[in-house]
């Protein structure tokens, strides 16, 4: 079945300074790539997503690439604070015989030093 | 704007009970509803896939049998955990889209801790 790969588990980062998630997939007709932000005990939220028709999407200090050659996708958070500590989970559309779904990276845990 | 409810919040089972746990969309029709389990230090697995109009459809390793899952109308699923062991234990997810394609957004519910005693 499709896997998705993600690097790194872990991202230390000084606050100010940029921090980058990569994710790799496998089924090449997998067109939505969401990330999502789940802090300690709630749910994850979606926080930004990148369809199959582009190459970068811009949001509120959030850059997510897309390179469909190389089946990978990446997330970027610019001018990082306290606030964006988290694990941060990207996952990528596929079908299989349960139909459309939703598979997920490992996660990555974010850590923003003040 | 779109909205899933998913309760309870956290729950405590004994280990051999079973425990139900409900979502429900708001704002939306949840054509389409994705059970998930997130295990301790693990990332979410797919228990089952259930779109209105089609069979519930479980992944390997998540049977109905184990999980039973109710989809009776638009904005409501529910799922049971049956003979709950320590196994069992995680976050469980309900994730919910507007139709059954799969580039529409996936809404998640707040999640039901299940501690298995």
């Amino acid at each position: 079945g499709e896997q998705v790969e993600q690097l790194p588990s872990i991202l230390r980062v000084q606050e100010g300074s940029s921090a980058s998630i990569n994710c790799t997939y496998e089924n090449s007709a997998s067109n939505y790539f969401p990330w999502y932000k789940q802090e300690p005990g709630e749910n994850p939220k979606l926080i930004i997503d990148i369809r199959s028709n582009m190459e970068r999407k811009q949001t509120q200090g959030l850059i997510v690439l897309l390179d469909k050659k190389a089946k990978r996708f990446s997330l970027h958070i610019t001018d990082t604070q306290p606030g964006d500590s988290a694990m941060y989970f990207c996952a990528a559309s596929g079908t299989n015989s349960a139909g459309n779904k939703l598979t997920f990276g490992i996660g990555t845990r974010v850590l923003v030093r003040p | 704007g779109a909205l899933v409810y998913q309760y309870p919040r956290r729950t405590i089972c004994k280990s051999g009970t079973s425990m139900r746990m409900e979502c429900q969309a708001v704002g939306f029709q949840a054509t389409s509803v994705a059970w998930y389990r997130q295990s301790p230090q693990k990332t979410f697995e797919l228990i089952a896939l259930s779109t209105v109009n089609s069979a519930i459809k479980y992944e390997q390793n998540f049977t109905q049998e184990k999980f039973p899952i109710s989809h009776p109308n638009l904005s409501f699923s529910s799922m049971t955990v049956l003979n709950a062991y320590l196994e069992d234990r995680g976050l469980y997810l309900c994730g919910a889209r507007s139709t059954g394609g799969v580039a529409e957004t996936l809404y998640f519910g707040s999640g039901t801790r299940l501690t298995v005693l």
